[in-house]
């Protein structure tokens, strides 16, 4: 089945840092979705790309769809407590496919 | 304003007793996902409805059931719960043609 291989597993860093996430794949995929989880909740998607090269930003959140449909990055500017939390990325096989998630980041916010 | 509502947010049902847990949508989308996410793992797709089509992962286990009877609705049904089956079950609802998911907020199942 598609694997994805998400990095880091976990940060700590203090606030007000720079945090930087990535996803990759040995496939290619025509969409990466990048989701915020807070414990005990369901996913909030942060994030959509469709465009191989894309660059998109939320607020603080950016995110890339790598040129080789491989591959996406996740950046926050500026982290916040509230940034706490587990960043999924997720790709679709497009139409009504379910999504694949990779395994997770959990970001930990350090006083 | 919740879109994609699930109920009840907590569950505890006995070892072996059916188990029946639902998830509504006002976002009218056609597809509507279950997912099982157990504890620090990512969630994992058991199966979805393309309107009134089923279709059925491959590994999902004969003990997961699920009904969609309009639009709106959709069940998931635990025939048998085993232990290993406690875990947090997600719904998820998409546009036909589209890959962006939005989920409810979960349920949360306990097997004692």
């Amino acid at each position: 089945g598609q694997q994805l291989n998400q990095s880091p597993q976990s940060m700590f860093i203090q606030e007000g840092e720079d945090v930087s996430m990535n996803c990759t794949s040995s496939s290619i995929f025509n969409t990466w979705l990048w989701y915020k989880q807070d414990p005990g909740e369901g996913p909030v998607l942060l994030i959509a790309l469709y465009k191989a090269g894309e660059l998109t930003s939320n607020g603080r959140l950016t995110a890339q769809f790598g040129i080789t449909r491989k591959d996406s990055f996740l950046n926050i500017s500026a982290s916040i407590p509230s940034d706490v939390g587990i960043y999924f990325c997720a790709v679709g096989g497009g139409g009504a496919d379910g999504l694949t998630f990779g395994k997770g980041t959990h970001l930990i916010i350090q006083p | 304003d919740a879109m994609v509502i699930q109920n009840p947010r907590y569950q505890v049902t006995q070892f072996g007793k059916p188990v029946t847990l639902s998830c509504s949508q006002t976002l009218n989308h056609n597809v509507m996902y279950w997912y099982q996410q157990k504890s620090s793992q990512a969630p994992k797709l058991l199966f979805h409805y393309y309107d009134k089509d089923f279709n059925n992962e491959a590994d999902t286990p004969d003990n997961f059931q699920s009904r969609r009877p309009n639009t709106s609705f959709c069940f998931l049904d635990i025939r048998s719960p085993g232990l290993g089956d406690a875990a947090m079950y997600l719904c998820a609802t998409s546009n036909r043609g589209g890959t962006e998911a939005f989920f409810g907020q979960g349920t949360r199942l306990t097997v004692v």
